[in-house]
């Protein structure tokens, strides 16, 4: 069964510091990895996603996320955090073994930005 | 622009009293979700429709229903609240590729219930 797990629910950086935040995922099949932004009081929007192709993915505000096979991973990044990014970030997984339309979102990762 | 939006924002209601959430998408998808985020559980799926007329139950579905009779609506009922339903709900849509895999799903922007 697929499932998603973030490490951490909550992360603090400082304004210019790198962003990461931590996604691993399970699935039995090659999977479709997407990460989702929740700024307060707004629903999800997404960030980036991988499909099929090249593994390092680039999202909307200077994210990144890469796609490691091996570790069964999918983290976040951003070189230089910005006061703006404050929001919190889900990681989701979706593939053939649940027919494809439903995804599986992780627990959520707070990112806190400090001045 | 195409958007999708939820009615209300906002609601209290009582214990064992039916109530339904209203989701509205322009965006003229076949698919659509609804689910509930709570702290620490992240968003879980409660019903979803591939088209008019097919509803299928998620993983936590029991005490809600939905109905899907034209494109662009997917209300979602509590059959007679309980306060293990509070809890802010989205809406959300995808289109259609084929295989179904790798769609993007478009939120409304929630639905925050209290069942007291």
């Amino acid at each position: 069964a697929q499932s998603v797990t973030q490490l951490g629910s909550h992360v603090s950086v400082s304004e210019g510091a790198l962003v990461l935040l931590r996604c691993n995922y399970s699935s039995s099949v090659p999977p479709y990895l997407f990460w989702y932004v929740q700024y307060p009081n707004q629903g999800l929007q997404l960030l980036l996603k991988y499909t099929t192709g090249a593994t390092l993915v680039k999202g909307i505000n200077g994210f990144e996320a890469e796609f490691k096979k091996s570790e069964t991973s999918f983290h976040l990044t951003k070189p230089s955090a910005h006061m703006s990014d404050a929001a919190e970030y889900f990681c989701a997984v979706s593939d053939r073994s649940t027919g494809g339309f439903k995804t599986i979102f992780g627990a959520g990762t707070r990112l806190f930005v400090k001045a | 622009d195409a958007e999708i939006t939820q009615s209300p924002r906002h609601k209290i209601t009582e214990t064992g009293r039916q109530v339904t959430l209203a989701c509205h998408q322009t965006w003229n998808h076949n698919n659509m979700f609804w689910y509930r985020q709570d702290l620490g559980h992240g968003l879980r799926l409660i019903h979803y429709s591939y088209g008019v007329q097919d509803t299928n139950k998620g993983e936590v579905s029991d005490g809600y229903s939905v109905s899907r009779s034209n494109t662009e609506d997917l209300p979602l009922t509590l059959e007679s609240a309980a306060s293990s339903q509070t809890s802010v709900y989205f809406c959300a849509s995808s289109d259609s590729t084929g295989t179904g895999i790798g769609e993007t799903q478009y939120f409304g922007p929630g639905t925050r219930l209290l069942v007291l």
